[in-house]
């Protein structure tokens, strides 16, 4: 089992749909992040959001807009999307502690939600 | 961050050692090492990281040469439930700010009844 809970664990949609991926964590952890992973392929990095802000975005296209309302809540709305934007979505976290030397922290991933465009 | 080259693929038997390789010989000296996995349809899992120093822990062991161009993870009694991609990774730290993971194509682990 993960501490990074994601849902759906499976989503298939069209063309013109609007959906949303939910990630959730519960560990206190700051800083959350988006990654995407076409099959056989390690992962990459779409989002970052640092204390509730965005602090990266991967030169990702507009057609996935990120939110993070909460410390516990990462969304990835999707509108518009191409049969090529399947893949697993991960969702990860960290606990972003500002130290001294900086956060050496492990992020630690759900077990992603598939995504099928048709 | 530093590159990492793994080989594709490695073949483990049961209860054995297994021994991963990587090379990173453009790191530099505030780069960790990381360690993770990816079992099949799951999400990557943390297993180790170190920055000079050897480091264990109770999923594996973390070998660093002197001049940290290279290191080993160790799988001291590999299990089937250990076939999964493992990913070497370096990774910057600065104070304050988030850092994102960047993977590397990672090894195909099987370990073998």
């Amino acid at each position: 089992d993960t501490e990074v809970t994601q849902t759906p664990k499976h989503l298939v949609m069209g063309m013109t749909n609007k959906k949303s991926l939910k990630c959730e964590q519960h560990m206190g952890h700051r800083a959350m992040y988006w990654y995407k992973q076409k099959a056989k392929k390690p992962p990459e990095l779409m989002f970052v959001y640092s204390y509730e802000k965005l602090s990266i975005n991967e030169s990702v296209p507009s057609r996935f807009s990120p939110e993070c309302p909460n410390s516990s809540l990462l969304n990835l709305h999707l509108h518009a999307l191409q049969p090529e934007d399947s893949a697993l979505y991960l969702c990860a976290s960290s606990p972003q502690v500002a130290v001294r030397g900086g956060d050496i922290s492990p992020l630690h991933f759900g077990n992603g939600t598939r995504l099928t465009v048709t | 961050d530093a590159k990492t080259t793994q080989p594709p693929s490695m073949d483990c038997a049961e209860g054995r050692a297994a021994n991963l390789p990587c090379n990173h010989s453009t790191i530099s000296g505030n780069e960790y090492v990381y360690w993770y996995r990816q079992i099949h349809s799951q999400g990557p899992q943390y297993i180790i990281h170190g920055l000079k120093n050897n480091e264990t822990n109770e999923m594996a062991s973390l070998i660093i040469t002197e001049d940290r161009k290279s290191s080993t993870l160790i799988l001291p009694h590999a299990t089937l439930r250990d076939t999964a991609v493992y990913y070497c990774i370096v990774r910057v730290h600065s104070s304050g700010s988030a850092r994102q993971l960047t993977f590397g194509s990672g090894t195909q682990l099987t370990v073998l009844p």
